[in-house]
C-alpha cells in the first residue's frame, strides 16, 4: 500500500510569492491534516480537512489556506511568502475512526530566499 | 485552547543508559499518541494509549497513560544508536483536534 506522497520534496521562493503543496493520502484515508515543523516551534497545526471540508485550522495568519478534492487529495497554499514560512511542511492521512492516528508524508521543504 | 507540554526539550545519554521523556495535557485527553521522528525523516507513528492508567511495552519501550488522562511518558530502557531522533507525543482532546508536544531530541553517545 502506498503511503502518503507529498510534491514537491524542496522549493526555493522568493518573498512575495505563492506556492502550492500537493499531498496524496494513503488510498482509504479521507482525513488529511497539514503541519508546518520549523527548529524552534516544533509541530504546528495548520488545518485539517475531511471529505473536502475544512474541519479543524490552527492559528496560522489567512496567507495560509488549503483544500481538499473528491478524491481526498489535497492542497495547501501559502500567498505573499516571508522568510519566516521557511520550514518543513508536513502532510499526514488518517482514517476517520475517531482515534486519528496519523500516517506522515516526507514533507516539502520550503526555503524562502 | 489545549495545550500539551514535553519535558526534556533534549537528551543527551551513553549508550546503554535509560532515557525518559514527559507529556502534559492542560486537559483531560481522549487519547494520547507517541511519535518517533529520524534526524532528516518525518514522524512515524509508534503507539496509541487510550485507557486511564494503561501501560504499552514494544521491546524496550514502555509507555504509560497517567490515571487522570492528562500526562504520559515514554521510556527507553538501555539506548541504542538506533534510538536516535525526535519523540513527539500528541493529545486528542475535544473536537477531535490532536495537539502535538514540542518534542525531546534524544542522541546517543555510542
Amino acid at each position: 500500500k502506498a503511503g502518503v506522497t507529498q510534491t514537491p520534496r524542496y522549493l526555493i521562493k522568493t518573498r512575495g510569492q505563492q506556492v502550492t503543496l500537493s499531498c496524496s493520502p494513503i488510498s482509504g484515508h479521507r482525513s488529511v491534516s497539514w503541519y508546518q515543523q520549523t527548529p524552534g516551534q516544533g509541530l504546528q497545526f495548520l488545518f485539517e480537512y475531511f471529505s473536502e471540508t475544512q474541519r479543524n485550522k490552527g492559528n496560522f495568519p489567512g496567507r495560509f489556506s488549503g483544500r481538499q478534492f473528491s478524491n481526498s487529495r489535497s492542497e495547501m497554499n501559502v500567498s505573499t511568502l516571508e522568510l519566516g514560512d521557511s520550514a518543513l511542511y508536513l502532510c499526514a492521512s488518517s482514517l476517520v475512526d475517531g482515534a486519528n492516528v496519523l500516517t506522515f508524508g516526507a514533507g516539502s521543504r520550503l526555503t524562502v530566499l | 485552547g489545549q495545550q500539551v507540554m514535553q519535558i526534556p526539550q533534549y537528551q543527551h545519554v551513553q549508550e546503554g543508559e535509560d532515557f525518559t521523556t514527559y507529556c502534559n495535557s492542560s486537559t483531560t485527553l481522549s487519547n494520547i499518541q507517541w511519535y518517533k521522528q529520524r534526524p532528516g525523516g518525518h514522524p512515524v507513528f509508534l503507539i496509541q494509549l487510550v485507557k486511564s492508567g494503561e501501560v504499552k511495552k514494544q521491546k524496550r519501550l514502555t509507555f504509560q497513560f497517567g490515571e487522570a488522562k492528562k500526562n504520559s511518558s515514554l521510556h527507553i530502557t538501555a539506548t541504542q544508536t538506533t534510538d536516535v531522533g525526535t519523540y513527539f507525543c500528541a493529545g486528542q482532546g475535544g473536537g477531535n483536534k490532536l495537539v502535538f508536544g514540542a518534542g525531546t531530541i534524544l542522541r546517543v553517545k555510542s
